[in-house]
Parts: structure tokens; C-alpha cells; sequence
């Protein structure tokens, strides 16, 4: 089975600045899925960006990037020029091309300072 | 609307009453996904449908939980005989199809006197 780590329960960031959240996962399949969804208080879960493992080129979104490693199984999100607003939670995700269920790992929960 | 719609917001409810939580999928999203979040456990995996039929429901915790979509539109969730280790959030998720992004509902806040 497969499964996502997030190393890293909380994360602090100076507004305006950089920050970089981890994610680790494990699989023994070559094709799949990631992800990054973003849990604001009010709950909804909202997709930040997304890899295709197939795509060595790094997915990026206007603010946010990642930083996919393959072969080390590594899938970490950088946010550009932090935001009062990208105050969340931040859920690391997989999906099998065989299936369709996500799964996530444990989260990471970003302050912004300002 | 245009998003995932879910109800209640939240439902308080006491030890060994049954509920039932809906969701209103996105128009037009054939793939509705459950999940449940909880301090102890994280996110889950509950059920996945596509169309009206459940080809993974591997994610159910116990025979007390079952979900049913009628008309390739809404779900309802429906928990017997609760326990208060049912207590989480409830989110329900719709896609285009298989491999397609999931978009979220706000969830259902479930609690268990």
C-alpha cells in the first residue's frame, strides 16, 4: 500500500518570504499522481497544484512550485512571496493511475507572520 | 451552485442514533469520493462511486457505514448505531471522471455525545 509522510507538523513564514513544505511517500508503482491541497479554516479542501510522476519538468502555479524527486520519492511544495492568506493547512497527496482514492498524509499546518 | 454541496455543516448527535450526511456533487461529475478526517486516524478514504455504482468501497470502517448515490447525482452517507469514534469531519469529493482532480466540499462536522 502505498503512503504519503509529512515530516514537518508546522511551519512558520515571514510574510513576503519563502517557504518550502516536505512530503516523502512510497510506492512501488512507476505512474501516479501528487498533489498539494490546501485546508482553510472554513474546511474545503482546494487543489494547489498537481504532478504527473510520468513528467520530470516541475509543476508550477503561479506562487507555488514543487520539487518532484522521483527516485528519491521526495515531492515538495515552495511558496513564493508568502501570503497572509496561504495560512492553512497543507495536505500532501497520491494517486494510483489504477485507482482513484487519494491518499494523504498528515498535513502540515503554515503560520504567516506579518 | 457550482461547488461540492454538503449537509448539514454540522450535526451533534447522541450515542447509537443513526445519521445520514449529503452530498451534492458538482453538475456533472460522475466520480464522487467520501473521505473522513479525524484527529486520530487523518484523512481516509471512505467510498468511491462512479455513476450510481461503488466499485471501492474498501474504506468503510464497519458494516454500520453505507452510502448509496441515486440518479448518477447526490450521495447520501449513512452511519448506524453511532459510536463517538465516529466523531470527524465528513468530505465528500466529486471529478469528471476517473484521473481527473477531485474538488472539495466544507465537510460535515460530525459529533457524538
Amino acid at each position: 500500500a502505498q503512503t504519503v509522510t509529512q515530516s514537518q507538523p508546522e511551519m512558520s513564514v515571514q510574510e513576503a518570504e519563502t517557504v518550502t513544505l516536505s512530503c516523502t511517500y512510497d510506492t512501488s508503482e512507476s505512474d501516479y499522481y501528487l498533489f498539494w491541497y490546501k485546508q482553510p479554516p472554513s474546511r474545503q479542501m482546494i487543489l494547489v497544484i498537481r504532478q504527473e510522476a510520468y513528467k520530470q519538468q516541475n509543476a508550477t502555479e503561479n506562487r507555488f512550485s514543487v520539487n518532484f524527486q522521483k527516485a528519491a520519492k521526495s515531492f515538495s511544495l515552495k511558496i513564493s512571496d508568502s501570503q497572509l492568506g496561504d495560512a492553512a493547512m497543507y495536505f500532501c497527496a497520491y494517486r494510483s493511475v489504477y485507482g482513484n482514492k487519494l491518499v494523504f498524509g498528515a498535513g502540515t499546518i503554515l503560520r504567516v507572520k506579518s | 451552485g457550482a461547488g461540492v454541496s454538503q449537509s448539514p455543516s454540522n450535526k451533534v448527535t447522541e450515542k447509537g442514533k443513526d445519521v445520514e450526511l449529503r452530498c451534492d456533487p458538482i453538475s456533472g461529475h460522475t466520480a464522487l469520493y467520501w473521505y473522513r478526517q479525524s484527529l486520530g486516524q487523518g484523512l481516509e478514504f471512505l467510498i468511491y462511486f462512479q455513476g450510481n455504482s461503488a466499485p471501492d468501497k474498501s474504506g468503510l470502517p464497519s458494516d454500520r457505514f453505507s452510502a448509496e448515490r441515486t440518479g448518477g447525482s447526490v450521495s447520501t452517507l449513512t452511519i448506524q448505531r453511532t459510536q463517538q469514534e465516529d466523531s470527524a469531519v465528513y468530505l465528500c469529493a466529486s471529478s469528471t471522471g476517473e484521473n481527473q482532480p477531485q474538488h472539495f466540499g466544507d465537510g460535515t462536522r460530525l459529533s457524538i455525545l
